[in-house]
């Protein structure tokens, strides 16, 4: 089973700065299938990003996502109040899928 | 396509519990069904999926001989089922679908599980 490691697992940033997010996998992710989503305090997680670049269905250009293999990033180039959440990746190839165990990140 | 689950779940240690998932607005069988679940305070942990147009079942290792997941595709509902409940398994349940693969495009509204004595 891939083990994915995110880090840091909690970052205090302000608005309008730039943050890169990782995910660690623990073999490599074929296909680069590899999802991240946010979630909110009481919300279902929503989609971000998948196949490691793919920006889902209205989600604003200022996430994006990148990586290939083992290792990738989520990037929020300018964040606004409403990006203060929970993120988290998950690849999703072959007949499993698996998360990480998040990133929140606080004002 | 949206998904509608079923309500919140009061068991007791030793029962099962089976949550449904209802789609509107379009076909079930196309879809990737992928079942998680988020015990209080922790992270997202995947469970299992199933493919309808193909009856493709997967799980994950941790839940194998105590999960089912099922689908009607008459009334387009997704099912989970969960057996040997122990209060580990208090969590929020969420089904999401996707129409390739086992990711979340998108979800339903979370079922709460409660399991105590």
């Amino acid at each position: 089973e891939i083990v994915l490691t995110q880090s840091p697992g909690t970052l205090a940033l302000s608005p309008g700065e730039r943050v890169t997010l990782s995910c660690r996998a623990s073999q490599n992710i074929g296909g680069d299938y590899l999802a991240w989503y946010q979630q909110k305090a009481g919300q279902a997680p929503r989609l971000l990003i998948y196949g490691a670049s793919s920006r889902a269905t209205g989600i604003p250009g200022r996430f994006s996502g990148s990586g290939s293999g083992t290792d990738f990033t989520l990037t929020i180039s300018r964040l606004e109040p409403e990006d203060f959440a929970v993120y988290y990746c998950q690849q999703y190839g072959g007949s499993t899928g698996t998360f990480g165990q998040g990133t929140k990140l606080e004002i | 396509v949206q998904l509608v689950q079923s309500g919140a779940e009061v068991r007791r240690p030793g029962s099962s519990v089976k949550v449904s998932c209802k789609a509107s607005g379009g076909t079930l069988s196309t879809q990737f069904i992928t079942w998680v679940r988020q015990a209080p305070g922790q992270g997202l942990e995947w469970m299992g999926g199933i493919i309808p147009a193909s009856g493709t079942r997967d799980y994950a290792q941790n839940f194998r001989g105590r999960l089912t997941i099922t689908a009607d595709e008459s009334t387009r509902t997704a099912y989970m089922e969960l057996r040997s409940l122990t209060s580990d398994d208090t969590a929020v349940y969420y089904c999401a679908g996707s129409g390739s693969f086992y990711k979340g495009g998108y979800w339903g509204q979370g079922t709460l599980v409660t399991v105590s004595s």
